[in-house]
């Protein structure tokens, strides 16, 4: 049963435009979501997070929005970057466990 | 601050033999979680500790097993190894549970 899912197994963009990844999840109890970027040989890096208790939360060029009625987030980067080409994560967690769980990713390639 | 490291970066074993992989937290941090990564699975959670005791458990058999250390650094181990266990094995540490988890660079088990 995936609690989180990201449908994208991977996306292409053009260098400069902006890049949208979406994750899905099931479970109403969910209220932490969390984006985490992936290198190849290196452990998941921390991008952004935001909280049930808003819709939107912004940190540079990364801009993560929150639909808690259809059980859906999204992050925009822009502009997108090559640099920014890597499997990205989108995890979910509630109070009350404590435990994350994570979506497959997306891999995004920023072509220049 | 030093991140989060583990040991061995690499291991190559075989069916039945046992391995214990090693993780040391950010300093300060509390919170230790294990995760594996499979191509095409993300991330599945294993389990995380907490001030010495597992807080949460994953859905992975009782092969598998962890503890933590009064200095927060964890050990996770892996009995009996089975050809699916390879994959590549993330420890992440927070400062308190359900915080946002800071990833080790992972040790990739092979067994044959």
């Amino acid at each position: 049963d995936q609690q989180v899912k990201q449908n994208s197994p991977s996306l292409s963009v053009q260098e400069g435009r902006i890049s949208i990844l979406n994750c899905d999840y099931t479970n109403s109890m969910f209220d932490y979501f969390l984006w985490y970027k992936k290198y190849p040989a290196e452990g998941p890096t921390f991008l952004i997070s935001i909280s049930s208790i808003k819709d939107k939360n912004e940190d540079g060029r990364f801009t993560v929005f929150l639909n808690k009625s259809a059980k859906h987030l999204s992050l925009h980067i822009v502009p997108s970057q090559p640099g920014d080409s890597a499997v990205y994560f989108c995890a979910a967690s509630d109070s009350g466990t404590y435990k994350y769980i994570f979506g497959t990713g997306t891999r995004l390639k920023v072509l220049a | 601050k030093a991140g989060v490291t583990q040991t061995p970066r690499y291991l190559i074993k075989t069916r039945g033999q046992q391995v214990t992989l090693s993780c040391s937290p950010i300093s300060g941090h509390r919170s230790v979680s294990w995760y594996q990564q499979t191509p095409g699975q993300g991330l599945q959670f294993l389990f995380e500790y907490f001030s010495e005791t597992q807080r949460n458990k994953g859905n992975f058999p009782g092969r598998f097993s962890g503890r933590q250390f009064s200095n927060s650094r964890s050990e996770m181990n892996v009995s009996t190894l089975e050809l699916g266990d390879s994959a590549l094995y993330l420890c992440a540490s927070s400062p308190e549970q359900g915080g946002i988890q800071y990833f080790g660079a992972g040790t990739r088990l092979s067994v044959l």
